[in-house]
C-alpha cells in the first residue's frame, strides 16, 4: 500500500467558496501530481511538481492553483468554486532518478459544488 | 495524436471465469505500458508494467501481454474473483519529455458476479 493521503474524501460546498484539497505523502517522493477524473473518462493531469518550489500546469486547463513548500505536501486550492469544478481529484507521487517508477495514487477527493 | 483506447468499455463475467481486456495505443515514442486497477472510491493501483522488450508479464492471476509492433496490449485475468470487480486502466508513457508524459485510457469496468 502506498502512503499517500488525501483529505477530505468528500466535500459538498456552495458556489464562490475558497477550498483547499490536501495531499500528503510519506515516501519522500520528489514528483507529485494532481489529476481530475470524471465518471467513465480518463484521468487528466492538471498540475505537477518536480520538487520543493517547483509547480507546473498540466495538460488540462484548470482554475486551481498548487504549492509545494514541503516535499511531502502538495495542496490544491480553488479560490472561488463553481459548479463546473465538480469532479474527482486524485493526487499521486512517484520517485525520481529511477526509470519506469509507478505513480502512487491517493484515494481522491470527490468535490461537489452546488 | 497520442491516444490510448480500451475495450470493452464494460464487462460482466461470472466468478471463476477468465477474461481478457484490450488496450490499443498510438503513443510515440513509446517508453512503457502499465495496467492499473481502480476499485470504486479508491485511487488506481499499479498491477504490472511492460517495457518495449517485454512480451508477457504475470502478477498472480493477472497476465499482461505487449505487442510493440501492433501497439496492442492485453490484460488476462484467470479464475476471476468478486474482488476483481473494478476499473482497469491502461496507461502508456512516452520518452519525449523529462516528465515521462502519461496517456490514460478510459478504463474497462469489470463486474464479477457470484
Amino acid at each position: 500500500e502506498a502512503d499517500i493521503y488525501q483529505t477530505p474524501r468528500y466535500l459538498v460546498i456552495g458556489t464562490g467558496k475558497k477550498i483547499t484539497l490536501e495531499c500528503s505523502q510519506t515516501m519522500g517522493h520528489d514528483k507529485m501530481y494532481w489529476y481530475q477524473q470524471d465518471p467513465g473518462m480518463e484521468l487528466h493531469l492538471i498540475h505537477y511538481s518536480y520538487g520543493v518550489n517547483s509547480t507546473e500546469k498540466g495538460d488540462l486547463s484548470s482554475e486551481s492553483t498548487v504549492s509545494r513548500i514541503r516535499t511531502e505536501h502538495f495542496p490544491l486550492t480553488l479560490e472561488s468554486a463553481r459548479p463546473s469544478h465538480t469532479s474527482q481529484y486524485l493526487c499521486a507521487s512517484s520517485e525520481s532518478g529511477q526509470p519506469n517508477q509507478p505513480q502512487h495514487f491517493g484515494d481522491g477527493t470527490r468535490l461537489s459544488i452546488l | 495524436k497520442n491516444q490510448v483506447e480500451q475495450s470493452p468499455q464494460s464487462l460482466i463475467i461470472l466468478e471463476g471465469k477468465n477474461c481478457t481486456l484490450q488496450c490499443n495505443y498510438t503513443v510515440s515514442p513509446f517508453s512503457n505500458l502499465r495496467w492499473y486497477k481502480q476499485d470504486t472510491g479508491r485511487g488506481p493501483v499499479s498491477l504490472t508494467i511492460m517495457t518495449f522488450s517485454e512480451n508477457t508479464k504475470s502478477n498472480g492471476r493477472y497476465t499482461a501481454t505487449l505487442d510493440a509492433d501492433t501497439k496492442q496490449s492485453s490484460l488476462h485475468i484467470t479464475a476471476s474473483q468478486l474482488s476483481d470487480s473494478a476499473s482497469y486502466i491502461c496507461v502508456v508513457s512516452d520518452r519525449g519529455s523529462t516528465l515521462g508524459r502519461l496517456y490514460f485510457g478510459r478504463g474497462t469496468q469489470l463486474t464479477v458476479w457470484p
